[in-house]
């Protein structure tokens, strides 16, 4: 069964760095998503992108962040410069069209922030 | 705003006990609810769902009724098994929107 999936899984960086987390969508899948969940908090909405660029964004989604297809397969999320409050687990998410179409998760990037 | 509560855990069962984990909603609209299981290493699934009020989600011997009178979404079963641990997430969905609004998730721990 095709499944997203996300590299690495788990990563650890120094404030104040830049860190690029990345996707690979399910292969004809066409809308792209990220989202964060912040430990014992609720997983939350980042951004979502369609046709090479985004169609929504949260709040949390501010200039530090930004998002690339940079080839047919890859999705990636950045962070230009990296706060302590940014450790959080990263969920990437593909969906075939827009609307009610089931959203399918990857297994997460833990980035942890020191 | 359109949040989710869902109970804090971790659930710790014995195998073949009965699962409820609750999960109540605010909405400013009429939301789809939904429930995600993510097994250890694995991303999120999407385990059940339902439309409208009183609709019963079901899938692999889990249960969900859409409750509007209670705004609520309980996940039950009736005999956990220890392949179930994992985290499940409540997640509600307005009407029009394609992005759901998640609840923190609760870990499940079933026991031999």
């Amino acid at each position: 069964e095709p499944e997203v999936t996300q590299t690495p899984s788990h990563q650890v960086t120094q404030m104040g760095q830049e860190v690029i987390l990345r996707c690979v969508p399910i292969s004809n899948h066409l809308y792209f998503y990220w989202y964060r969940q912040i430990l014992g908090q609720k997983v939350e909405f980042l951004v979502s992108f369609y046709n090479n660029e985004i169609s929504e964004k949260s709040e949390i989604f501010d200039d530090q962040f930004s998002v690339e297809r940079p080839d047919g397969s890859n999705f990636t999320l950045k962070i230009r410069s990296t706060k302590l409050e940014d450790s959080a687990m990263y969920f990437c998410a593909s969906t075939l069209q827009g609307g009610d179409y089931e959203q399918y998760f990857g297994p997460g990037t833990r980035l942890t922030v020191t | 705003g359109d949040s989710v509560t869902q109970m804090e855990g971790p659930v710790t069962l014995s195998e073949e006990a009965f699962l409820t984990i609750n999960c109540t909603y605010t909405a400013t609209g009429y939301p789809s609810l939904f429930w995600y299981v993510q097994y250890p290493g694995e991303g999120l699934q999407l385990l059940l769902k339902a439309t409208k009020a009183d609709d019963k989600g079901s899938n692999k011997g889990f249960e969900a009724t859409y409750r509007k009178e209670t705004t609520s979404f309980h996940l039950e079963k009736g005999s956990v098994q220890v392949s179930d641990s994992a985290v499940y997430f409540c997640a509600l969905r307005i009407k029009g929107s394609y992005i759901p609004t998640f609840g923190r998730g609760t870990s499940l721990i079933v026991h031999p």
